[in-house]
């Protein structure tokens, strides 16, 4: 079956600019969660998405925000970009209580200049 | 809160040859998950090991294996007969059980020496 599907998968933005991703879950998976990925830092955790409502949430700033359809798809804004936002942001999907394995996206590169 | 430590950013491994990748954790919880991913250069995640702390037998896939140690709050991965397939990043992770977050380690890049 198909994977988790993440779109764009490369982007640049300017300071200030807005930008807005976009991740399909495998069929069948309900949860969504999104993390950040920088060198150094690991992935941090931005939040999770089960049947269209934000389950958890992680210490990110308001700008980052998020939202899923009732097909489960989901997308994830940020506002008024920073430098410092450029990173690898990952989708990760599973069931809707895990206990195992999440699924993850290929990606979308954010380069903000 | 919970925390994932790896103190190895960088290791490499001859072909053929076995390593260790160590992993620490800190929690308060009793009810949780451990986990090994792996991410290749540009290719997605993919998880390599899974341990459910109530269980005290390290778990096993093929060539990976793991040593849980729960008091120690250890869970280190130990890949043998390493092929060149293996040079990725390896993430470690804590998940709280129930639950979907899951925390992770800044990961150690791992190179396959031919």
């Amino acid at each position: 079956k198909a994977g988790v599907t993440q779109t764009p998968r490369y982007l640049i933005k300017t300071r200030g600019q807005q930008v807005t991703l976009s991740c399909s879950p495998i069929s069948g998976h309900r949860s969504v969660s999104w993390y950040q990925q920088t060198p150094g830092q690991g992935l941090q955790f931005l939040f999770e998405y089960f049947s269209e409502t934000q389950r958890n949430k992680g210490n990110f700033p308001g700008r980052f925000s998020g939202r899923q359809f009732s097909n489960s798809r989901s997308e994830m804004n940020v506002s008024t970009l920073e430098l410092g936002d450029s990173a690898l942001y990952l989708c990760a999907t599973g069931l809707a209580v895990n206990t195992g394995e999440l699924f993850f996206g290929e990606g979308s590169r954010l380069t903000v200049l | 809160a919970q925390t994932v430590t790896q103190s190895q950013p960088e290791m490499s491994v001859q072909e053929a040859e076995t390593v260790t990748l160590s992993c620490t954790y800190d929690t308060s919880e009793n009810n949780y998950y451990l986990f090994w991913y792996k991410q290749p250069p540009s290719r997605q995640m993919i998880l390599v090991i899974r341990q459910e702390a109530y269980k005290q037998q390290n778990a096993t896939e093929n060539r990976f294996s793991v040593n849980f140690q729960k008091a120690a709050k250890s869970f280190s991965l130990k890949i043998s007969d390493s092929q060149l397939g293996d040079t990725a990043m390896y993430f470690c992770a804590f998940m709280k059980h129930p639950g979907n977050q899951f925390y992770f380690g800044t990961g150690t890049s791992l190179t396959v020496i031919p």
